[in-house]
């Protein structure tokens, strides 16, 4: 079946790392995503990774790719107050049709 | 901005009613996705379109309905509503299907 897991809070105090974690269930799963929603706001494509990777790194943002265990994470250096949102793990089976989301991990920056 | 349009941005209708929520692509997007967004569900994919064609289905209602026309922008039909089909209204595109790119989302209340 295709199901994604994810804690729903995380709080973290400014300047330190934040890592949201995620596992999934379809070990058939292309891509793997982070996305990012802000209150009131779309949704964001922060990063994905492709299944053949472990990881992908782009400026504050690091994702490890567990695939033996199914398990994925997000780690955002030097966490700021704008990176205050909820933030959803996805997988997309097929990688061309569609996502499959979790119910999102919602940061909590602490002054 | 993410290039992806939706209209209206909120819609208040009442139980039993229909109503159209429209969503305009990023340029060159030829693949069209719209999601759910509520409390108790989470994001649930509904349905994608392809160059006008239906390419995948989710877990869309009998009551709910899409199309996307030559000019590449898609509609969602939405009838006999219920409170239940209260939530937000997500439109994505992608041309590559494996980066979906949200448009900022139509709020349905239904009283």
């Amino acid at each position: 079946g295709e199901d994604v897991e994810q804690s729903l809070f995380l709080s973290v105090r400014e300047g330190d790392s934040s890592v949201i974690n995620c596992t999934y269930t379809d070990s058939s799963s292309t891509y793997l995503y982070w996305y990012k929603q802000e209150p009131g706001a779309g949704l964001q494509l922060l990063t994905y990774i492709f299944s053949n990777m472990d990881m992908k790194q782009d400026q504050r943002l690091t994702v490890l790719l567990n695939k033996k265990d199914k398990h994925l994470s997000l780690r955002i250096a030097d966490t700021q107050t704008g990176d205050s949102a909820i933030y959803f793990c996805a997988e997309s089976p097929r990688g061309d049709d569609k996502i499959i989301f979790g119910k999102g991990t919602r940061l909590h920056i602490l002054p | 901005d993410s290039g992806v349009t939706q209209t209206p941005k909120h819609l208040i209708t009442a139980t039993g009613q229909r109503v159209t929520l429209r969503c305009s692509p990023r340029s060159g997007d030829l693949s069209v996705y719209w999601y759910q967004q509520s409390l108790d569900q989470g994001l649930q994919f509904l349905i994608q379109y392809y160059n006008g064609e239906e390419r995948a289905k989710g877990n869309i209602l009998e009551r709910f309905s899409a199309q996307q026309f030559p000019d590449l922008h898609s509609e969602l039909n939405l009838s006999s509503l219920e409170l239940g089909d209260s939530a937000l209204y997500f439109c994505a595109s992608s041309v590559q299907g494996h980066e979906q790119y949200f448009g900022p989302g139509t709020r349905l209340t239904v009283t």
